[in-house]
């Protein structure tokens, strides 16, 4: 099956500064990647999703690129805010509705 | 945006007995719901599939007999621990999928289980 792996597993960055997780996969039949970000008492929200069929996706302060020679795909968040720390997982999806997880990366946004 | 709720919060039982966990899609009709473990600084684990009016699709595995799950509307889901044990406690995260999207999945806050 679908492995992830997610790096780094924390992340401490002042605020205004950006952050990037990335991860990669390993099957490349994978066609969707969302983001997922998990505060405590609100459970997951998904924050941007990519294609197989698309190298970037931006909204806002939050771009995913994605590399699929290279089975990678990569969060960035620029000029980042307190609020944004927060545990982010990443995802795969391999032709059915499954998705395999990452292990998660903690974000701190120092003030 | 799509809501999922999931009741209870928290739960504390003991051992032997049973517990159940529902999943709600408040704006949506979600034919397919999923049902994911936490464990601490893990990644989410999906433990079945569930689609309204059929048997849920368990992943290798997860006992079907100890965590039994319905799916009776188009709305809910409902996860029942059998005869918990201590090593059942965990973080359970429902998720539900819009009938109208093919690629979304909504996830709920999840139920903290502790089993005495």
């Amino acid at each position: 099956g679908e492995n992830v792996e997610q790096h780094p597993s924390t992340l401490s960055v002042q605020e205004g500064d950006s952050a990037v997780i990335k991860c990669t996969y390993s099957d490349s039949a994978s066609n969707y990647f969302p983001w997922y970000k998990q505060e405590l008492g609100k459970g997951s929200q998904l924050i941007i999703d990519i294609r197989s069929n698309v190298g970037e996706k931006k909204d806002q302060r939050i771009a995913v690129t994605l590399n699929k020679t290279a089975k990678h795909f990569s969060l960035h968040i620029t000029e980042t805010q307190p609020e944004d720390s927060a545990v982010y997982f990443c995802a795969a999806r391999t032709g059915a509705n499954n998705l395999f997880f990452g292990t998660g990366t903690r974000l701190t946004v120092i003030p | 945006g799509a809501v999922v709720s999931q009741h209870p919060s928290r739960v504390i039982c003991k051992s032997g007995t049973s517990v159940k966990i529902e999943c709600r899609s408040l704006d949506f009709q979600a034919t397919t719901m999923f049902w994911y473990r936490q464990f601490p600084k893990k990644s989410l684990m999906l433990m079945a599939t569930s689609n309204e009016g059929s048997k849920a699709t368990y992943e290798q595995g997860v006992e079907k007999d100890k965590f039994l799950i319905n799916h009776a509307s188009l709305t809910l889901s409902t996860l029942t621990v059998t005869s918990a044990h201590p090593e059942d406690s965990s973080f359970y995260i429902c998720s539900a999928q819009d009938r109208g999207s093919t690629d979304t999945q909504y996830f709920g806050p999840g139920t903290r289980l502790t089993v005495l």
